[in-house]
């Protein structure tokens, strides 16, 4: 099964609005609402953000959201802070009966 | 509050297995819910090695289904990783997490990760 693809970087100004994609197919993204987002600070492990495409664990900041359209899904984050800076991992159940991940995504708050 | 912890050997010689466990406080992994193992090789991105549910049923990533047996022990309140025929390419961090929302898809919370090195 091949990683989902992420762009490598996106970066934005504090207060501004960000939007990253994950692109994969029919078998993954596209077939599935089994679509799930991870943030990541270095040295540290993944916290979960976004799962079954758009639901926010409890505790997640409602600047967090997340759709899906065809085979992309996308995670958006609004009023960009600081501490957002981080890497970001997309995930979705495949059609093999697993689960897979995307590359990744840096995000740099300028 | 679940909290979750991974042990177990940092260095393994090539061709041999890798055996983790990961211990859960906080919650009876014998009253439900499923369990993962997700890895990161150093500078790279997760990989999904596989989940298990507190009944013993497994789901593996197909990729390395012939070489991982996920295992839960609900006496000890923990579940363990065993990768056989290991090579330079599964040196990784491997974290342990719990399957969130009673699904294997997500997980939430992870544990804080163990480095393990495949050298001679």
């Amino acid at each position: 099964q091949s990683a989902l693809t992420q762009p490598a970087s996106v970066s934005g100004s504090p207060g501004q609005s960000i939007t990253i994609s994950c692109t994969g197919t029919s078998s993954d993204v596209g077939g599935y609402n089994y679509v799930s987002w991870y943030q990541q600070h270095p040295g540290k492990a993944p916290k979960l953000m976004i799962y079954d495409v758009s639901n926010r664990p409890s505790g997640v900041s409602n600047r967090f959201s997340g759709s899906k359209s065809g085979n992309t899904a996308s995670l958006t984050i609004s009023g960009l802070q600081a501490e957002d800076e981080a890497d970001y991992y997309c995930s979705s159940y495949t059609s093999s009966s697993s689960l897979v991940f995307g590359g990744g995504t840096k995000l740099t708050v300028l | 509050q679940v909290q979750l912890q991974e042990s177990g050997p940092g260095l393994v010689k090539p061709s041999e297995t890798l055996s983790l466990t990961c211990a859960v406080s906080g919650y009876s992994i014998s009253s439900g819910y499923y369990w993962g193992w997700i890895r990161q090789p150093p500078g790279k991105g997760l990989e999904w090695i596989g989940s298990i549910y507190h009944s013993g049923s497994t789901y593996y990533n197909p990729s390395l289904k012939s070489r991982v047996t996920i295992s839960v022990d609900t006496s000890k309140n923990q579940f363990s990783l065993k990768l056989s025929s290991v090579t330079a390419a599964d040196t990784a961090v491997y974290y342990c997490a719990e399957g969130y929302s009673s699904s294997w898809y997500w997980f939430d919370p992870w544990g804080q990760g163990t480095l393990v090195t495949v050298s001679s």
